[in-house]
C-alpha cells in the first residue's frame, strides 16, 4: 500500500531534543514538512528535492531536516519551545512536471512543548 | 508575498444543502491549485485544477478555477454529515512541485 507513515502520532516533551521520523514507500522525489496550527492553514517548515538537497519553507527557525534517503525524511527539534506545540505533517510527491502534482500525506503527528 | 485565502473561514449547514467554498489566491508563477478534505488527521487529495473554465467532478463535489480572476471554487451537493470536514486549498508554484501554499481551510460542519 502506498503510504507516507509518521512516528510517532503523539508526543509530549519538556525541551529534550526530539526526532519525527518520516518514511514513503511511493519512491517520490520530494518530500516536505508542514505544521498546522488553527487559524493558519499549513505551513512549511523545510523540504527537500532529493537526497542531500534540502532548503527551508515559510517557518524553518527552531527545526533541522535531513535527507540521506531517498525514502526517510525526519524533522529535528534540538531545542523545542512551547510554541512549537502543534500538528505535524510529512508530505510526499512525484517531480510534478508542468502541471503539477497531488501531495501524499502522513496521518500527522501531535507534538506537545511543556 | 504569495498567499492563498479561502472564504468562509467556517460553514454550518444542514443535510442536503448545496454548499460553496472559494479559494482566492495570489501566487508567483502558478502551476496548479488543489483541493483536500481534512477529516480526522491527514489531508487526502479532492482536485487537481490547472486550467480555467473546466470544471472537474466526483460524485457530489466538483470544483472549477478562474486562472484570469485567481479563484475557485468548490461545490458540493447535496450534502452529507459525512461531508464534515475541514476543506484546504492549496496553490502550487513553479519553483518546484513541493512548494505548495495552504489557505486556512474552510470547516464544514453537516448537521442531520
Amino acid at each position: 500500500e502506498a503510504q507516507v507513515t509518521q512516528n510517532p502520532r503523539y508526543l509530549t516533551v519538556t525541551g529534550k531534543k526530539l526526532t519525527v521520523t518520516c518514511s514513503q514507500n511511493m519512491n517520490h522525489e520530494y518530500m516536505s514538512w508542514y505544521r498546522q496550527d488553527p487559524g493558519l492553514g499549513l505551513r512549511q517548515i523545510y523540504y527537500s528535492m532529493n537526497v542531500e538537497v534540502t532548503d527551508k519553507g515559510d517557518v524553518p527557525e527552531g527545526y533541522k531536516v535531513s535527507r540521506k534517503e531517498k525514502r526517510n525524511f525526519p524533522l529535528i527539534l534540538e531545542s523545542p519551545s512551547p510554541n512549537q506545540t502543534s500538528l505535524y505533517f510529512c508530505a510526499s510527491s512525484l517531480d510534478p512536471g508542468p502541471e503539477g502534482t497531488e501531495a501524499f500525506f502522513g496521518q500527522g503527528t501531535r507534538l506537545t512543548v511543556v | 508575498e504569495d498567499k492563498v485565502v479561502q472564504s468562509p473561514l467556517s460553514l454550518v449547514v444542514h443535510e442536503g444543502d448545496t454548499v460553496t467554498l472559494n479559494c482566492s489566491y495570489e501566487v508567483t508563477n502558478f502551476r496548479s491549485l488543489l483541493w483536500y478534505k481534512q477529516e480526522k488527521k491527514a489531508p487526502t487529495f479532492l482536485f487537481m485544477l490547472t486550467s480555467s473554465g473546466i470544471e472537474k467532478k466526483s460524485g457530489r463535489l466538483s470544483s472549477i478555477l478562474d486562472k484570469k480572476e485567481l479563484f475557485s471554487i468548490l461545490n458540493i451537493t447535496a450534502t452529507q454529515t459525512g461531508d464534515s470536514a475541514i476543506y484546504l486549498c492549496a496553490v502550487e508554484g513553479w519553483v518546484w512541485g513541493g512548494d505548495m501554499r495552504f489557505g486556512a481551510g474552510t470547516r464544514l460542519t453537516v448537521k442531520p
